[in-house]
């Protein structure tokens, strides 16, 4: 149960384009459509903003997307806001019933 | 949508025990499996553990397999998390989330636990 990979760190400035990978194996993210993208402020518990790969639930700004191939998965947040500052995380339903998060990513809004 | 709120964590020894709890409120309780995560300080999420809806089923991290049991009582809208045999790594926030197919789509605002002599 080894975490999904994803940068530490990545930053852009108001208005630009990031994209966030989420590497695994073709035993988490490579073998369905389970993975989903959770956003992170300091000191607050995680919110949804992905989920089955490119899906938003009501309420995500249509600037956060999602998409997949093969093991890796990503998350594109185009038009940064400032509000977007925060960590964001990965996940994948694997084969044996179980979850995987990734690393966690730390953006920065400059 | 509803809403989690975790009780239970403290400071604590190595190798001694401690029970989180998990008050759900606002949802159909007993139609949602419930999952426990942790997260160490300045490091990212951990899965911990699963429960089906109806207690029948449950999967468990290898990093806490035979350590951890997760276990709830649908009359009172409760999860519960019983951690035994603490070592130093379990020291985190511990948050409650509840499950809507795939996804953890509420979560409450976790609990910290320091494993510490």
């Amino acid at each position: 149960q080894s975490a999904l990979a994803q940068p530490a760190s990545m930053s852009g400035s108001p208005g630009q384009t990031i994209t966030i990978s989420c590497t695994g194996t073709s035993s988490d993210v490579g073998n369905h459509n389970f993975v989903s993208w959770y956003q992170q402020y300091p000191g607050k518990a995680p919110k949804l903003i992905i989920f089955d790969v490119s899906n938003r639930p009501s309420g995500v700004p249509d600037r956060f997307s999602g998409s997949k191939s093969g093991n890796t998965a990503s998350l594109t947040i185009t038009g940064l806001q400032p509000e977007d500052e925060a960590e964001y995380h990965c996940s994948s339903f694997t084969i044996t019933n179980t979850y995987v998060f990734g690393t966690g990513t730390k953006v920065t809004v400059l | 949508q509803g809403q989690l709120v975790e009780s239970g964590g403290g400071v604590v020894q190595p190798g001694r025990s401690l029970r989180l709890s998990c008050a759900a409120s606002g949802f159909i309780f007993n139609k949602f499996a419930m999952h426990w995560v942790r997260q160490p300080p300045g490091r990212g999420l951990e899965w911990v553990t699963i429960m089906s809806h109806d207690g029948n089923n449950m999967y468990y991290a290898d990093s806490v397999k035979g350590r951890f049991s997760i276990s709830r009582d649908n009359s009172k809208n409760m999860v519960y998390l019983q951690m035994n045999s603490l070592r130093d790594e379990d020291t985190a926030v511990y948050y409650c989330a509840k499950a809507l197919y795939y996804v953890m789509d509420v979560w409450g605002q976790g609990t910290t636990v320091t494993v510490s002599s």
